[in-house]
């Protein structure tokens, strides 16, 4: 089954502990992004990957960092979680100029 | 930046009822997604309607596209209480292809 895997599906840390959240793919994709979603500001785009090893910056990327040594997988960073980093995160792929395959979302809370 | 601006912001209807949501955006596009989320869990990708097209079908959705309004529109017909979600438009920055920018959605409630 294709698919958009994410994990963990919720996390409560705490302040300035590192923490990643995985992401993988099971469909080839050359494209992948990650997503936050927050109450009335809808979804905003962190960072994205259009292959392996060629990452960029999207609309809100600080504080965040990425890696893409393998195709299928998009590991979101957070080094130094901070409460404002308190979301709904989401990783999704796709084929360049097509649909996006969303991930199942990571409820992440930072006390 | 946003980019799509879904009209209106919340939508109630009954059952059978036809519900339109309006998407506007500022910049030119390659090609433009609606997208439905139930209730904090994943988004599901509806359709895309590229940028040389005018109108597209799938199932009870219909979707036009606009560009010298720079506005897109989601029809769905005979709606089900099913179709309770949120809905967004999304178009992509041009230069990369894929990297997405929402709207903040439309809330779409169907009452039976």
């Amino acid at each position: 089954e294709a698919q958009v895997t994410q994990n963990p599906r919720y996390l409560i840390t705490v302040t300035g502990k590192k923490l990643t959240v995985t992401c993988s793919q099971n469909m080839n994709h050359e494209y992948m992004s990650w997503y936050r979603q927050d109450p009335g500001l809808g979804l905003r785009q962190i960072y994205y990957s259009m292959n392996v090893e060629v990452t960029d910056k999207g609309d809100v990327p600080e504080g965040y960092k990425v890696s893409r040594k393998e195709k299928r997988n998009f590991p979101l960073i957070l080094e130094s979680p901070s409460p404002n980093q308190t979301s709904l995160y989401f990783c999704a792929s796709s084929i360049k100029g097509n649909e996006q395959y969303f991930g199942p979302g990571t409820r992440l809370t930072v006390t | 930046s946003q980019q799509g601006e879904e009209d209106p912001q919340a939508l109630s209807i009954q059952e059978g009822e036809n519900a339109t949501m309006n998407c506007s955006y500022k910049t030119s596009i390659n090609n433009l997604q609606w997208y439905r989320q139930n209730s904090g869990r994943g988004l599901v990708h509806l359709i895309l309607i590229r940028s040389n097209e005018r109108e597209k079908h799938s199932g009870r959705l219909r979707v036009t596209l606009d560009t010298s309004k720079k506005s897109s529109s989601l029809l769905i017909t005979a709606s089900r209480a099913a179709d309770t979600a949120s809905y967004f438009c999304a178009t992509d920055k041009g230069q990369a292809g894929t990297a997405l920018i929402f709207g903040k959605g439309t809330t779409l409630s169907v009452s039976s």
